[in-house]
């Protein structure tokens, strides 16, 4: 198994530029979930999906659009990259039973907005 | 809501010394409780979680953590460190509702030194 990955692994965008970034899972997971991270700001989630076909919002999701099209896929879109969206941004997924709590990430797309 | 403080940004210890990483958490309500670990250039792995029953949880490579609920507290220890466990280490808390989201601490680096 792969497990999460994440493609690209870098990208550099110019300020209005539009991207997708892909995650994959291959564990029949039903939950996924986008988290940026910044320095000395830890981790905090952008959106998340409890399965195929839903998305939620989560602590910082303005500027970002998801989709979940596919149970292994989740999708996150930048319509116009702004600077302030410069991050390292990482997928994760869980399984949806109850005492499966662990989530897993993908290797992390860097990302800088010029 | 649930939020997470990590007081320690770094902690710079020597080899084979023992080290306590610090977290505190707040929440109304009953949480589940991880430690991820992130080495350099990668993404996070679980390395324990408190889910209920014991408060004294334990990782394989020798780091342990004791869920104490008077005190919010779910501190990481490890009595002896390695060169190896320099990374940085981030305190979790997801409520019990069905999204399981991570709320993050802002995570502390542990450098071990020889």
């Amino acid at each position: 198994n792969a497990g999460v990955t994440q493609t690209p692994k870098f990208r550099v965008l110019k300020t209005g530029q539009s991207m997708t970034l892909l995650c994959a899972q291959d564990m029949n997971h039903e939950y996924m979930y986008w988290y940026r991270q910044d320095p000395g700001m830890g981790l905090r989630l952008i959106h998340y999906s409890v399965g195929e076909g839903t998305t939620a919002k989560g602590e910082v999701p303005d500027g970002y659009n998801v989709s979940r099209l596919k149970k292994q896929n989740f999708l996150l879109g930048l319509e116009s990259a702004a600077p302030s969206q410069t991050s390292v941004y990482f997928c994760a997924s869980r399984r949806g039973d109850s005492g499966q709590e662990t989530q897993y990430f993908g290797p992390g797309t860097r990302l800088l907005v010029l | 809501a649930q939020s997470v403080t990590q007081l320690d940004s770094q902690v710079p210890v020597f080899e084979e010394a023992p080290v306590e990483l610090r977290c505190n958490y707040s929440s109304s309500v009953s949480v589940y409780l991880f430690w991820y670990v992130q080495y350099p250039n990668q993404g996070l792995q679980l390395l324990l979680k408190y889910l209920s029953g014991s408060t004294l949880v334990e990782s394989i490579n020798g780091f342990e953590a004791e869920f104490n609920k008077s005190q919010t507290s779910f501190h990481l220890r490890k009595p002896s460190v390695h060169i190896s466990d320099t990374a940085e280490y981030f305190c979790a808390v997801s409520g019990m509702d069905s999204s399981y989201k991570l709320i993050f601490g802002s995570g502390t680096r542990l450098l071990v030194r020889p």
